[in-house]
């Protein structure tokens, strides 16, 4: 047990579907951020959330959509997504975004879009 | 060139062995740097972090820095099989771009 928790597991859905990915931290962190992992590629940062605003967003497509409604809790919604959208998505949190290194992941969602 | 480089392995070293770990970056302003293991199917685990040149030592765990060579190791000393993992090496850029860059992992097996 990490202290974060990430929900489903496992999701798979077609490309018109819309779903949404649910991450919450009980550690007392400031910092959230959702990264994608790919076999064969470094782990790939999409959004970071410090204090409940969002302060980095790497050019993700708008098919995926960041929602952090208070610091322990971030969900990444789902809509319209392509087969190589298919991966690990994995929630992390940190004590603050200025201490980025020292990162707390959940168990991740595996994701797979038919 | 990627930004932070490290060997794919396998690496395969008896139990009781050292297995050595290596990861090269190429910011030089790099400042703090990562180790995390992720076992198959799990999610990445901090084990090590390293800020100034040197040896730093946790339990069987040794890492290494040397800013000027830029590069930074992880030792494990009397590797056991539950140290077979995927390695993976992270780098916060340092400077007015400060980001995390990761290494795509190292794959360590510890062979009984």
């Amino acid at each position: 047990e990490t202290g974060v928790t990430q929900t489903p597991r496992h999701l798979v859905m077609g490309m018109t579907n819309k779903k949404s990915l649910k991450c919450e931290q009980h550690l007392g962190h400031n910092a959230m951020y959702w990264y994608k992992q790919s076999a064969k590629k470094p782990l790939e940062l999409m959004f970071v959330y410090n204090f409940k605003e969002q302060t980095e967003n790497n050019s993700v497509p708008s098919r995926f959509s960041p929602e952090c409604p208070n610091s322990s809790h971030l969900f990444l919604h789902l809509h319209t997504l392509q087969p190589e959208d298919s991966a690990l998505y994995l929630c992390a949190s940190s004590q603050e975004e200025t201490d980025t290194g020292e990162l707390f992941f959940g168990e991740g969602s595996r994701l797979t879009v038919l | 060139q990627k930004e932070v480089e490290q060997n794919s392995g396998p690496l395969s070293v008896p139990e009781g062995a050292i297995a050595s770990l290596n990861c090269t970056y190429s910011d030089r302003v790099s400042q703090s740097f990562f180790w995390y293991r992720q076992y198959s199917g799990k999610s990445p685990e901090l084990i090590m972090s390293i800020y100034s040149n040197g040896d730093k030592e946790d339990g069987r765990f040794t890492a290494q820095l040397n800013k000027a060579s830029q590069y930074v190791s992880l030792l494990i000393r009397d590797s056991q099989p539950s140290d077979s993992a995927t390695y993976l090496c992270a780098v916060m850029r340092g400077g007015n771009n400060r980001k995390l860059i990761w290494g795509l992992g190292t794959s360590l097996a510890v062979n009984p």
